[in-house]
Formats: structure tokens, sequence, C-alpha cells
């Protein structure tokens, strides 16, 4: 069973740099999947901040673009979000979520989530 | 970059009742790349539905998947307990992917 673990700060000053990696068990990385981040700010709908493939090939949320970095450590079998310059606007619950291509890109496995707040 | 609108806002019902969720999509959509997700409280979102009609694995056939184009619709066919929960759209083109802004199901 494929399972995916958020870890990474809670609490993130802001201008700083939000990192969380994901760690993936139960699954090759290498197998046909798009690996993707999306976020849910309190209250509020859902995200979609990008997505890594397993030879690193990306692709971003336009109006997150300029800040947002995925990568990928197939050694590890992780992926990792870096989103720079964050503000109060940026907390939110951090969700890393498997995009299964024969299902046309849906997400069937999911993280928990991990909380992460932009505060001084 | 397209747009899903999900109506209605919150849908009150009763246990045992019909629910009818409504995405549209700002321009067509294929309909290979549109997915419902039911979310509660304090947990990740759950796929239902992938390629507008095909039910997830685990998932009970009380809900269906229909539409194309622009217009799609989640069906619940007879409330559960277990179903009061808020429901997404998400449809992914151009390797842009968005989600609607959800639908509430709550207890009448």
């Amino acid at each position: 069973q494929v399972q995916l673990q958020e870890s990474g700060p809670g609490l993130v000053k802001p201008s700083g740099t939000l990192s969380l990696t994901c760690a993936v068990s139960g699954a090759s990385f290498t197998s046909s999947n798009w690996w993707s981040w999306v976020r849910q700010s309190p209250g509020k709908g859902l995200e979609w901040i990008g997505e890594i493939y397993h030879s690193g090939t990306t692709n971003y949320n336009p109006s997150l673009k300029s800040r947002v970095t995925i990568s990928v450590d197939k050694s590890k079998n992780n992926f990792s979000l870096k989103l720079s310059s964050v503000t109060a606007a940026d907390t939110a619950v951090y969700y890393c979520t498997r995009g299964v291509i024969a299902m046309f890109y849906a997400f069937d496995t999911w993280g928990q989530g991990t909380m992460v707040t932009v505060s001084s | 970059e397209i747009v899903l609108t999900q109506s209605p806002g919150t849908l009150s019902l009763s246990p045992g009742e019909r629910a009818t969720l409504s995405c549209r999509a700002s321009q067509s959509v294929s309909s290979s790349f549109l997915a419902w997700y039911q979310q509660k409280p304090g947990q990740a979102p759950r796929l239902l539905i992938f390629g507008a009609s095909s039910r997830a694995t685990g998932i009970p056939d009380r809900f269906s998947g229909s539409g194309s184009g622009t217009d799609f619709t989640l069906t619940i066919s007879r409330l559960e307990p277990e179903d009061f929960a808020v429901y997404y759209c998400q449809q992914y083109g151009s390797s842009l992917l968005t989600f609607g802004p959800g639908t509430k199901v709550d207890i009448k």
C-alpha cells in the first residue's frame, strides 16, 4: 500500500523559505506517476502548487511559479517543496499527493498533511 | 487557466436523500481529466471519481459521476451518515491543475 508522509518545520518566519519533504513508501518512485504538492489555507479550498515526475520534469501553478521549487531524491524515495519569500498568506496545511497517469492524473493517494504557519 | 465553479455552495439534505452536485468549467475540459474528491474535517481529501465517471477503488456505487465539456455532476444516490462532507471537483489540462471551491453537504 502506497503511503505518503510530509515532514518539515511547522513555523516559518515571514520572508523566509518554507521547506517540506514527502517520504514515499510502498511505491517505486520511478513508476508512471506525477508527485504533487497541494495546500489548503485555514477554512478554504484546495490549491495545487506543482508537480514533479521522477525524471525531474516539473510543472508549477503560475500564481506561485516564481517562488516554488519542487525536487526529487530518488535514492531516498522522496520529493521536496521549497517556497520562498513567504507571507502570512502562505499559512496552510500542505499535502503531498500522487497523480496517477493511468487515472488521468487524479490524486489517488494523499499524505495526512502538515500545518505550516508563517509568523514572526 | 480553467476556472471551476461548484454549485450549490452548501446542500442541506437528510440521510437517504439524493444529492446532486454540479461542477462547471470556464472552458471545455476533457472528460478524462475531471475528478471528484471528498474531504472530511481534519482529513486529507479522498478520491471518489476519476475520468469524470470512473469510481476509484473502494468507493461505494452510490457515488456516480457524469458530464462532459463544461458541465459535470457528482450524484450520491442515497446519502449515508458518513457522506456528509465537502466535495471538490478538479481538472487537469495543459500541465495546469485547478480545483473547484467545493460544495458542503450537511445534515438538514
